[in-house]
């Protein structure tokens, strides 16, 4: 039973434009939400979170929007560069359990090439 | 500053040995998380270790268990290895609840 599902296993893009990637969550106590990025041989490298009581959070090229309702969110990247090109895995936890950050639950990643 | 490393880089076992798996954490971390990453998936949560102590746990059998020294560092331990424990083994350290930071992880085939 996935409880955080990204239901695109990859997405292709042209360098200059917006890369969008998606993720979904069914586990209603999820409270906090981040996204990793992946390069083949080595480990995932934290991008950006955001909390449940905000519904999006900025930090330069890159934008995560959370829809509560929904349980969905969504990673913006632009402009996107050839060098965004990796696995990017959505996760979430529950706070309660111990923290913002603890034991986090993730998808099974989005593969995003950016072609120049 | 140094990152997360991890020890060995790459790893072959044959079923029913045992393996030990090394994690050091970030400097002025105290909080070490382990993952599996099996092909095609993303990360599951095998354990977490604060201040030596484990401090939750994933659907992992007994099999899988850990320590945590008092500078910080941790070991995996898994014993009678399976076919499917072959996976990719990430570490990540943290200070207390902060962002988990990953190392480069451990390659882990059972033959």
């Amino acid at each position: 039973d996935q409880q955080v599902k990204q239901n695109s296993p990859s997405l292709s893009v042209q360098e200059g434009r917006i890369s969008i990637l998606n993720c979904d969550y069914t586990n209603s106590m999820f409270d906090y939400f981040l996204w990793y990025k992946k390069y083949p041989a080595e480990g995932p490298t934290f991008l950006i979170s955001i909390s449940s009581i905000k519904d999006k959070n900025e930090d330069g090229r890159f934008t995560v929007f959370l829809n509560k309702s929904a349980k969905h969110l969504s990673l913006h990247i632009v402009p996107s560069q050839p060098g965004d090109s990796a696995v990017y895995f959505c996760a979430a936890s529950e706070s309660g359990s111990g923290g913002s950050n603890y034991k986090l639950t993730f998808g099974k990643g989005t593969l995003l090439t950016v072609n120049p | 500053e140094t990152g997360v490393t991890q020890s060995p880089t790459h790893l072959i076992k044959t079923r029913g040995q045992q393996v030990t798996l090394r994690c050091s954490s970030q400097s002025g971390h105290n909080t070490v998380s382990w993952y599996q990453q099996a092909l095609g998936q993303g990360p599951q949560f095998i354990f977490q270790y604060y201040r030596e102590e484990e401090n939750g746990r994933g659907n992992f059998p007994p099999r899988f268990s850990g320590l945590q020294f008092p500078n910080y560092s941790s070991e995996l331990n898994v014993n009678a290895l399976e076919l499917d424990d072959s996976a990719l083994y990430l570490c990540a350290s943290s200070l207390n609840t902060g962002t988990q930071y990953f190392g480069p992880g451990t390659r882990l085939l059972v033959l």
